[in-house]
């Protein structure tokens, strides 16, 4: 079942400008994490997020998380055409023996154009 | 960087035929998982494993059984393919929860 929820589900915009995801969720969790996917690749890991955490960044990467809301928003900044791709959220309940299954959300689908 | 390798990028198959999907990492990574894939689905946990020969099913087990004999390879089985796990199967290790998931390159397979 999809824990997180992204939205939009597609988006396009121009190179240069800032692009915003957002991730909604179900359940309390241990940490949110960001993922982006190349058409037809396997995911790579962007960003986690600790849910003491509020805000992190990573060089153009902005990731809020709001406990009390279930949510959090991936914030991409001064955007190029070699972002585009798709986005997942992810979250991590802890309610495993592995203790750190993720959840994913059925992701973003970023175009930025040149 | 760890390293996880699929060893298939696309697989085609005829239904009914026993399909083996192998991933193997090279970090030493307690925890495994096979995902699947689907357009408007997101990501599906199948099997996860957090040690050798342990494993656990995740949200979508049926049709598919897992082995690990050795902590580096996790193997992926479909005993009977059918069309409907025509699919991009996505293996992915992690050690702590305080790092992100390494994710291999997927296997596109089809199933005829």
């Amino acid at each position: 079942s999809q824990q997180g929820e992204e939205d939009p589900q597609a988006l396009s915009i121009q190179e240069g400008e800032n692009a915003t995801m957002n991730c909604s969720y179900k359940t309390s969790i241990n940490n949110l994490q960001w993922y982006r996917q190349n058409s037809g690749r396997g995911l790579v890991h962007l960003i986690l997020i600790r849910s003491n955490e509020r805000e992190k960044h990573s060089g153009r990467l902005r990731v809020t998380l709001d406990t009390s809301k279930k949510s959090s928003s991936l914030l991409i900044t001064a955007s190029r055409a070699a972002d585009t791709a798709s986005y997942f959220c992810a979250t991590d309940s802890g309610a495993n023996n592995a203790g750190n299954m993720l959840t994913f959300g059925g992701g973003t689908r970023l175009m930025v154009k040149p | 960087d760890v390293k996880v390798t699929q060893s298939s990028r696309y697989l085609v198959k005829r239904t009914g035929e026993k399909v083996f999907l192998e991933c193997v990492q090279d970090m030493d990574h307690e925890n495994m998982f096979w995902y699947r894939q689907d357009p408007g689905l997101g990501l599906r946990l199948i099997y996860f494993s957090y040690d050798v020969k342990m494993k656990e099913k995740g949200d979508i087990p049926e049709g598919y059984s897992v082995s690990r004999e050795k902590k580096e390879r996790f193997s992926l089985i479909l005993e009977s393919a059918s069309t409907n796990q025509t699919s991009m199967y996505l293996c992915a290790t992690v050690q702590s929860f305080i790092y992100g998931y390494t994710f291999g390159s997927g296997t596109r397979l089809t199933v005829v």
